[in-house]
Parts: C-alpha cells; structure tokens; sequence
C-alpha cells in the first residue's frame, strides 16, 4: 500500500546533538512538508518542498534543516540550535501545485530531549 | 495571510448526542477547507473537504461539513456521536495555487459513554 513512512517513531536526544528524523513516500507525490505539533498549538509549518533540490523555510524553521534529493525522501534535522525540540514531528505529501490536494500524513516521530 | 480559529479547544459529548466543532478561516481568495482527524500518537487522515462545489461536503464515519461563505465558517457535525470519535480534530485551509496549508489549532473532542 502507498503512504508515508516515518523513522523513528520515538527519539531521544540529548541536549547539543542533531538528529535526523525520516520520511519516506511511495506515493509519487511531488511536495512534502514537515510540520511539528505542540499541544495546544496545532500543526506548525517547519519546511516544504514542491520539487527535487528545492524547499522552502516555514514559519519556524530556525534551528532545523531539511534536503530533498529524492522525490521520494525528506529528511529533517533537528540541530542544537533548535532551544525547545521536545515535540511530536509530521511528515506529510501532496501531488501537483492546487490547494485542493489533500494532505497525506507520516504516523508521526515522537522527539524528546533530556 | 490565511487563518484558521477553532472555536472550543476541548467539546465533550454524550454518547448518541450532537457533534458540533467549529471552523472559522479568513482568506483574501476562495479557499480550500478540509477537516482531519488524529488519533492519539498517529498522523492525521481526512474527513472531508470542500473545493467550491457542494456547500455541504459528506465524509468519512458520518460527519459532514456546511461551507458559509457569509460567515466564513466551515463546521463539523454529526448528528450521533460514537465512542470511536473521540480523537482531535483539524481544520485546515488552502488557497488555489502554491500548496500552502493553514491549520487551526485543533479541537479534542470527548465523547461521554
């Protein structure tokens, strides 16, 4: 079945250390986006990607990066510039460019700081 | 810019009662709405969404949606809760080009046995 895979699903991280947290799609969707979820605060736009070497910053997209070297893959690292990581992480794909695309989401990544 | 308010963090219901969640979104352009909803620990998957055809949009597990143009309201209801519905729930907005998705900050709904 198509969908979006999301590795790990839960991550510890000790403060001052990147991670890299997966996303993967066989849907052959053309843009994906991270977005980071805090209680209360609903879906926050980290990163998005419309094309293959191409991605554009979100609201909060300082203290993380992303790469998009296959059409299939985004990855996002947390770097130790990001103060407050501790959230839960999703990874979400659409096809083409029309608003009317509906968002297909990864179950999530679970990230906690000690 | 585009804005979702969700009226209500948190709505409790009976078991058998109405489900009433509100959406309210400003746009400059007519936009594309959609309602999700997240387990806990899971992703968010679709209910519904409207793309300026039926102003009343059926989805998934009874719920449907009522687009107000005049109100610039997009609410969800079903007209029985279950407990199976007890979940948060998103509504979201999009505009016609450029793949940019607003979300509201989501309703956890409860449904009362």
């Amino acid at each position: 079945d198509g969908g979006i895979t999301q590795s790990p699903k839960y991550l510890f991280r000790k403060e001052g250390q990147n991670v890299t947290l997966s996303c993967e799609q066989n849907l052959n969707h053309d843009a994906m986006y991270w977005y980071r979820q805090d209680p209360g605060q609903g879906l926050r736009l980290i990163y998005y990607s419309q094309i293959v070497n191409d991605f554009q910053k979100g609201d909060i997209a300082e203290g993380y990066s992303v790469s998009r070297e296959k059409k299939e893959s985004f990855p996002l690292t947390v770097t130790s510039a990001q103060k407050n990581p501790t959230a839960f992480y999703l990874c979400a794909s659409t096809s083409g460019a029309s608003g009317a695309n509906v968002l297909t989401f990864g179950a999530g990544s679970r990230l906690t700081v000690l | 810019a585009q804005s979702v308010t969700q009226l209500g963090s948190h709505v409790s219901v009976s078991e058998g009662a109405l489900v009433l969640l509100r959406c309210n979104y400003s746009s400059s352009v007519p936009p594309y709405l959609f309602w999700y909803v997240q387990y806990p620990n899971q992703g968010l998957q679709l209910l519904l969404k409207y793309t300026s055809a039926a102003t009343l949009v059926k989805g998934i597990n009874g719920f449907e949606a009522e687009f107000k143009k005049s109100e610039t309201s997009f609410h969800l209801t079903k007209p029985s809760a279950h407990m199976s519905d007890a979940a948060e729930y998103f509504c979201a907005v999009s505009e016609g080009t450029g793949n940019q998705f607003y979300f509201g900050t989501g309703t956890s709904l409860t449904v009362i046995p």
